[in-house]
C-alpha cells in the first residue's frame, strides 16, 4: 500500500538559509500534518491542513509557513535557520472523511541538519 | 502539567515477561486514542487505536478509561523485537490536533 512520502530524506543547511520539505499524502487522504522531533525528544505538533486550508496551529515558529496544494501535497518553508532547527520533521496524513477514526499515518520524516 | 504524560521510563524486562504501559491526559474533550510505536531515528508507526471498549490484537491489549482519563497498553509474551519508544497519543475534538507523550522506552532483552 502507499505510504507517505516525504524528500528529501536528509538536507544539510547553514544558519540563516532557507529550506523547503515536501510531503506527498497517502492516496485519498485530505489532512496533513507536520510534527517536528529533536534528539531525545516526541514529536511536537507544527501545523496542519484540511482539504487545503489550514485546520490547526502548534509549535511553528514565524519563520516557518506552509501549505497546501490542490492535489493535496503539503510543503513547509522554514527561513532564516538557526541551529536549534536541526531536527527530524514528520509529516503524516489522515483521512477525516473515512468516516473513522483520525488516524494518522508518518512519513519517513527529514533529517534536517544545519551547520 | 504536560497535557499527555507517560509512565517514565526505560522499562527493561526479558522475554516472555508482560509489560504494561500507563498513559493520563487532561483534556476531557479529548476523542481519539492511540499507541503508536518508533524505532531509534525511524517514524512513529500506528500499533493500535483505543476504544472504551478496549481492544486486543494479538499480543498487545489497550484500554481506554474516560473517567480516569488514562489510557492503557499491555505487552504479553514480549520479543526481542518489540524493544522500542511507545508514544500514547491523544487527538482532540475535531481531529486535526493529536498531542503526543513523551514516549515510553522499552528494552526486551534475551
Amino acid at each position: 500500500a502507499a505510504g507517505v512520502i516525504q524528500s528529501p530524506r536528509h538536507l544539510i543547511k547553514e544558519k540563516r538559509e532557507t529550506a523547503t520539505l515536501k510531503c506527498y499524502p497517502i492516496p485519498r487522504h485530505d489532512t496533513v500534518y507536520w510534527y517536528q522531533q529533536g534528539p531525545g525528544q516526541d514529536p511536537q505538533f507544527l501545523i496542519s491542513f484540511y482539504e487545503k486550508m489550514q485546520s490547526d496551529k502548534g509549535s511553528i515558529p514565524d519563520r516557518f509557513s506552509a501549505q497546501q496544494f490542490s492535489d493535496y501535497h503539503s510543503e513547509l518553508n522554514m527561513s532564516s535557520l538557526e541551529l536549534g532547527d536541526s531536527a527530524l520533521y514528520f509529516c503524516a496524513s489522515s483521512s477525516q472523511t473515512s468516516g473513522s477514526t483520525d488516524t494518522q499515518y508518518f512519513g519517513p520524516g527529514t533529517r534536517l541538519t544545519v551547520l | 502539567r504536560k497535557e499527555v504524560e507517560q509512565d517514565p521510563g526505560p522499562f527493561n524486562v526479558p522475554e516472555g515477561a508482560t509489560v504494561a504501559f500507563n498513559c493520563t491526559y487532561s483534556n476531557s474533550a479529548s476523542q481519539s486514542f492511540f499507541w503508536y510505536r518508533q524505532d531509534c531515528r525511524k517514524e512513529p508507526k500506528l500499533l493500535m487505536s483505543v476504544y472504551s471498549s478496549g481492544n486486543e490484537d494479538g499480543r498487545f491489549t489497550a484500554q481506554l478509561n474516560r473517567a480516569s482519563q488514562y489510557i492503557s497498553l499491555l505487552i504479553r509474551d514480549s520479543k526481542l523485537s518489540d524493544s522500542a519508544t511507545y508514544l500514547c497519543v491523544v487527538g482532540g475534538t475535531g481531529g486535526f490536533k493529536t498531542i503526543f507523550g513523551a514516549g515510553t522506552r522499552l528494552f526486551v532483552k534475551a
